[in-house]
């Protein structure tokens, strides 16, 4: 079964904009919602946006994402140091049988 | 304050059985498909089992068909998970989720050690 891939890791400055990438096929990300979650350290993941651009309540908005075909993006704008966390996309995936794949992960870092 | 409560995590030997039980509670527990999500020991997040609302519907993942059932009890609020044949690799902290356009909410986990 398939995972889907993020980058490693990234990093800002207090107030900078960080983007997080997100790549799939048309299995998942190409015909499914996509949604984010943030898990800061030593806690549970927390979901951040779902199908693709909501935010649940109580999320700030500096929290964005976005879907075009099999990819999509968390962006964070005026990044602060309490974003300092782990961040993984998800989707469902049809093929070949109904699973749930999650990204492998990106550690932001605020400098 | 809608809550997931997950219980039974435990150390066992390779080969050996255990039960997690989760309590939903602060919604309708049986409007809402229910998920096991598990995360080794500074890995990433793993999905593992999902059922829907009145448990007709089941899927697993590849690396625990076989080994893993998961049930569900609308009269008690609760979702099971089975694990036989335990692994050294199926060491992690399992969490049980609701879906909800997107997992959500998590419970804290708990943590099943696999070892000799």
């Amino acid at each position: 079964q398939s995972v889907l891939t993020q980058p490693p890791s990234a990093s800002g400055t207090p107030g900078q904009r960080v983007t997080i990438s997100c790549s799939g096929s048309s299995s998942n990300i190409g015909s499914n919602s996509v949604n984010w979650y943030q898990q800061l350290p030593g806690a549970a993941p927390k979901l951040l946006i779902y199908s693709n651009n909501q935010r649940p309540s109580g999320v700030p908005d500096r929290f964005s994402g976005s879907k075009s075909g099999t990819s999509a993006s968390l962006a964070i704008s005026g990044l602060q140091s309490e974003d300092e966390a782990d961040y993984y996309c998800g989707a469902w995936d049809d093929s070949p049988s109904d699973h749930y794949v999650f990204g492998t992960g990106t550690k932001v870092t605020v400098l | 304050e809608v809550q997931m409560v997950e219980s039974g995590g435990a150390s066992v030997q390779p080969g050996g059985s255990l039960r997690l039980s989760c309590v939903g509670s602060g919604f309708i527990f049986n409007n809402y498909e229910l998920n096991w999500v598990r995360q080794a020991p500074g890995k990433g997040l793993e999905w593992i089992s999902y059922i829907s609302n009145s448990g007709s519907a089941i899927y697993y993942a590849d690396s625990v068909k076989g080994r893993f059932s998961i049930s569900r009890d609308n009269g008690v609020n609760s979702v099971y998970l089975q694990m036989n044949s335990l692994r050294v690799e199926d060491t992690a902290v399992y969490y049980c989720v609701r879906d909800s356009a997107g997992f959500d909410p998590w419970g804290q986990g708990t943590l099943v050690t696999v070892s000799s």
